[in-house]
């Protein structure tokens, strides 16, 4: 049964440190890795989705990274801003139809 | 592009009684997935339509219940609720491109909250 797992639960740093946020998976059988952030109360906003062939992908400030083998993968967020401050959630599917698994989400706060 | 709607974005239900919710997916997406998040359990998968058949389907009882229209458009629906229903219920959808469903992207609505009294 696959677990996906967030560590820490939770995460402050001073504006303009870089944040670097895990996700590890126990079945590395999966198709893809997706990063979301959520702000309270909201819907989740996609980051970046990585394919199982790839090692990593990029946008802007964000960077994430996959190790299948190893059952990781990291998210990078470079000179880190208040409004980064939100919950990231990273997810894994398994399935070619839909199921997409969590993890819990790290909560990140970035003090100004 | 619009984004996937939810509408209601709010409700308080009494326990007992059933409820409609329907989710709109970006133009063109054909696969649609819904989501239930509460504090306690996390974000856990429901059920994905896609061509208005059920794909795949969680780990939830009977009373939770789907449907896709031929505009994709999904609706779900709750019976009997319980007050353990109360979560926060996210739609998701995805192009499903032929063939391709397991390397898409899916984009998530802002949810309906669901409240149960």
């Amino acid at each position: 049964k696959q677990e996906v797992t967030q560590i820490p639960a939770a995460l402050s740093v001073p504006e303009g440190e870089n944040l670097v946020l895990n996700c590890s998976f126990t079945d590395s059988a999966i198709y893809n890795l997706q990063w979301f952030r959520q702000d309270p109360g909201k819907g989740l906003t996609s980051l970046l989705l990585i394919q199982s062939s790839q090692r990593e992908q990029t946008s802007g400030r964000l960077n994430a990274s996959l190790d299948k083998s190893s059952g990781r993968s990291t998210l990078y967020i470079a000179a880190s801003q208040p409004g980064d401050s939100a919950t990231y959630l990273c997810a894994v599917r398994t399935d070619s139809w839909g199921k997409l698994q969590f993890g819990a989400g790290t909560q990140v706060v970035v003090t100004p | 592009k619009a984004g996937v709607t939810q509408t209601p974005r709010y409700l308080i239900k009494t326990r007992g009684q059933q409820v409609t919710l329907s989710c709109s997916p970006i133009s063109g997406h054909r696969s649609v997935s819904w989501y239930q998040q509460t504090p306690g359990q996390g974000l856990q998968f429901l059920f994905e339509y896609f061509s208005e058949t059920q794909r795949n389907k969680g780990n939830f009882p009977g009373r939770f219940s789907g449907r896709q229209f031929s505009n994709s458009r999904s609706e779900m629906n709750v019976s009997t609720l319980e007050l353990g229903d109360s979560a926060l219920y996210l739609c998701a959808s995805s192009p499903g491109l032929a063939g391709a469903l397991s390397t898409d992207t899916q984009y998530f609505g802002p949810g309906t909250r669901l409240t149960v009294l």
